[in-house]
């Protein structure tokens, strides 16, 4: 398996709402993380995990809240949004994050977010 | 830190032509260079990476790159244009997490 595997692909959500944005892997990547994307941009990193373990936060609003339950998972939930953070989410895991060689990121279809 | 300049946000080739998209690096270190494509509403998908090994590198769908340190360059080429190489492309460096270039648009036209 060389997936990584992002649902929902599209999801729609009011500003009071609470959602999550779900990835998975089962290549035995140690590192993955969440970028974000608006149209014709490049993508910005928003959050790293490393074995588990939040290594990077990009300075992003806390209405956006990381979890890696195990090696496999890697959520983002969704509360208070704004308009302006309706964009793609991209999930990406790596065999590592930090040590010596390149670091080859797969990337998910990611989940487009509509934020009403 | 590293970084990447794409040089041309959009470039139009016809089908059949020579394709060039430019990537210059900026780094403090032997960086790890990266192009990836994104086809409209997918992911990112790995086209070719450069690790040092050659400076030539082969990737994907007839791509491929040359490292020169010289010019601080990696740029992008493919012989002969495809319809299906319309795309959004994208160079990147690393160690770490990925950083990108603001991405190039390659139409192909017949």
């Amino acid at each position: 398996d060389t997936e990584v595997t992002q649902t929902p692909k599209h999801l729609v959500m009011g500003m009071t709402n609470k959602k999550s944005l779900k990835c998975e892997q089962h290549m035995g990547h140690r590192a993955m993380y969440w970028y974000k994307q608006k149209a014709k941009k490049p993508p910005e990193l928003m959050f790293v995990y490393s074995y588990e373990k939040l290594s990077i936060n990009e300075s992003v609003p806390s209405r956006f809240s990381p979890e890696c339950p195990n090696s496999s998972l890697l959520n983002l939930h969704l509360h208070a949004l704004q308009p302006e953070d309706s964009a793609l989410y991209l999930c990406a895991s790596s065999h590592r994050f930090e040590g010596p060689g390149a670091n080859v990121l797969t990337f998910g279809a990611g989940s487009r977010l509509t934020v009403l | 830190a590293q970084s990447v300049t794409q040089l041309g946000s959009h470039v139009s080739v016809s089908e059949g032509a020579l394709v060039l998209l430019r990537c210059n690096y900026s780094s403090s270190v032997p960086p790890y260079l990266f192009w990836y494509v994104q086809y409209p509403n997918q992911g990112l998908q790995l086209l070719l990476k450069y690790t040092s090994a050659a400076t030539l590198v082969k990737g994907i769908n007839g791509f491929e790159a040359e490292f020169k340190k010289s010019e601080t360059s990696f740029h992008l080429t493919k012989p002969s244009a495809h319809m299906s190489d319309a795309a959004e492309y994208f160079c990147a460096v690393t160690p770490g997490a990925l950083n990108f270039g603001k991405g190039t648009s390659l139409l192909v036209t017949p």
